[in-house]
């Protein structure tokens, strides 16, 4: 069976530092994948979509960044992290267009 | 640009009640439509995927519908249980080549008290 990890659970970090959230998907292979953020009282938000490795398009200019370096692997960066860059973040993976949307547990980020 | 709604925002109910989550949606070409619940700190679990083709789809005492003309989405939850606390999500989907969105609702915070 498929399954999707996400980590960390939580991270605490300061103003400036860099960003790196891992997501992996394990059973399947060439899955679409996604990251969203999620703030407080607030809908879902597209940040990135990849349909394949290298392949990264992005839905909201900000200082954060993903790469897809492996099929089933999706990341999440950022080289110098805001105040504003706070949220719940959330990767999600799908088979195909029509197939359902899958979601890993989340990280919060805390920007300190 | 396609706009999803999820009324009410929150719901108490006493446990062993059937309850309605509604989610409305604008623009009535959709490819398909998801159901999720969220529990709190935790990612989405995926409920009911239900196609544009289909009008509904059951999981155990969950029954989602479906009617696109009307731009409108229920789930019912049958006999409810404390156990079904949580927020549920609606997503609608666009047909391809229309972008890579998920257009959710925020969402119906549910109560079921014992």
């Amino acid at each position: 069976s498929q399954t999707i990890h996400q980590w960390p659970a939580t991270l605490v970090q300061p103003v400036g530092s860099p960003l790196s959230l891992e997501c992996t998907v394990e059973g399947t292979s060439n899955p679409n994948l996604y990251w969203y953020r999620q703030a407080a009282g607030r809908g879902l938000q597209l940040l990135f979509y990849s349909v394949g490795i290298g392949q990264i398009s992005s839905e909201v200019p900000q200082n954060l960044s993903a790469s897809r370096p492996q099929d089933r692997q999706f990341i999440l960066s950022s080289k110098k992290l805001l105040l504003s860059d706070s949220g719940f973040y959330l990767c999600a993976w799908q088979a195909s267009y029509n197939s359902p949307l899958h979601f890993g547990n989340g990280t919060r980020l805390t920007v300190t | 640009k396609q706009e999803v709604t999820q009324i009410p925002a929150a719901l108490s109910v006493p446990e062993g009640e059937n309850l309605v989550l509604n989610c409305s949606f604008t623009d009535s070409a959709i490819y398909n439509l998801q159901w999720f619940r969220q529990d709190p700190g935790k990612g989405l679990t995926s409920l009911l995927l239900i196609q544009s083709s289909q009008r509904e789809q059951t999981s155990g005492r969950l029954n989602a519908s479906l009617d696109k003309s009307s731009g409108r989405s229920t789930l019912y939850i049958a006999a409810s249980q404390p156990g079904d606390s949580a927020t549920y999500l609606c997503a609608v989907r666009l047909p391809p080549n229309t972008g890579n969105q998920f257009y959710f609702g925020t969402g119906t915070s549910l109560t079921v008290i014992p």
